[in-house]
């Protein structure tokens, strides 16, 4: 069965700085990718997948990740983020053709002025 | 609808009470899922259905939980006896297909959740 690992609870920075939130999956078969992002008193949204093809991938508000096969690893970056960047950030895994997502336990960035 | 509604937003239950907690997915969405979240935790499968059946409905933690789905549109997750350890926010979620699927369809929509608190 998948799992995903986030090693970071909690990843406080200042604003305008860069940051990094670490993911890492287990898998035996190939499996698709997703970020999805929970702001304060709201519902989860998706902030980007990777499915096939390129391994950076985009999304909204500024973030990127890249998917690194060899370190089984969906690390999720942004090279300067806001306050308004502050909430809960959770890396996802399903494998290819399941109908399973499976979530990590969630990361929260505090962004701070 | 325009998203994935779900009701109640808060309830406060006693313990050994059962509680109804109800989903309203994105019109047309054969996928959806229940999850729960604990307080400090990740979100914990529960169970999937397409269309109104329940293929996956392994993360149902014990015989107290079970769901069904209507008519391919609303979903009631009954929790009977409630204890104490499953005071969390219940989310829903919908999707147009499971997430394992190589398309635009495999993104899950949520809704708000439903806060559950067993006292």
């Amino acid at each position: 069965a998948q799992s995903v690992t986030q090693l970071d609870s909690q990843v406080p920075v200042f604003e305008e700085a860069p940051v990094e939130l670490r993911c890492n999956y287990s898998s035996s078969v190939s499996v698709y990718l997703f970020w999805y992002v929970q702001y304060p008193n709201q519902g989860l949204q998706l902030l980007l997948k990777y499915l096939s093809g390129s391994t950076l991938v985009k999304g909204i508000n500024g973030f990127e990740a890249e998917f690194n096969k060899s370190q089984t690893s969906f690390h999720l970056r942004k090279p300067s983020v806001h306050i308004s960047d502050t909430a809960e950030y959770f890396c996802a895994v399903s494998v290819r053709g399941g109908n399973k997502l499976v979530f990590g336990a969630g990361t929260i960035l505090r962004v701070k002025s | 609808g325009a998203g994935v509604s779900q009701s109640p937003s808060n309830k406060v239950t006693e313990k050994g009470k059962d509680v109804e907690l109800r989903c309203d997915p994105i019109s047309g969405h054969t996928a959806l899922y229940w999850y729960r979240q604990r307080l400090g935790q990740g979100l914990e499968f529960l169970i999937y259905f397409q269309g109104n059946s329940a293929p996956d409905k392994s993360g149902l933690p014990s015989d107290r939980f079970s769901a069904e789905r209507t008519g391919e549109s609303v979903s009631t997750l009954t929790i009977q006896r409630t204890q104490q350890e499953d005071s969390a926010v219940y989310l829903c979620a919908s999707s147009l297909g499971p997430p394992g699927y190589s398309s635009g369809a495999n993104v899950l929509t949520f809704g708000a959740g439903s806060r559950l608190t067993v006292l």
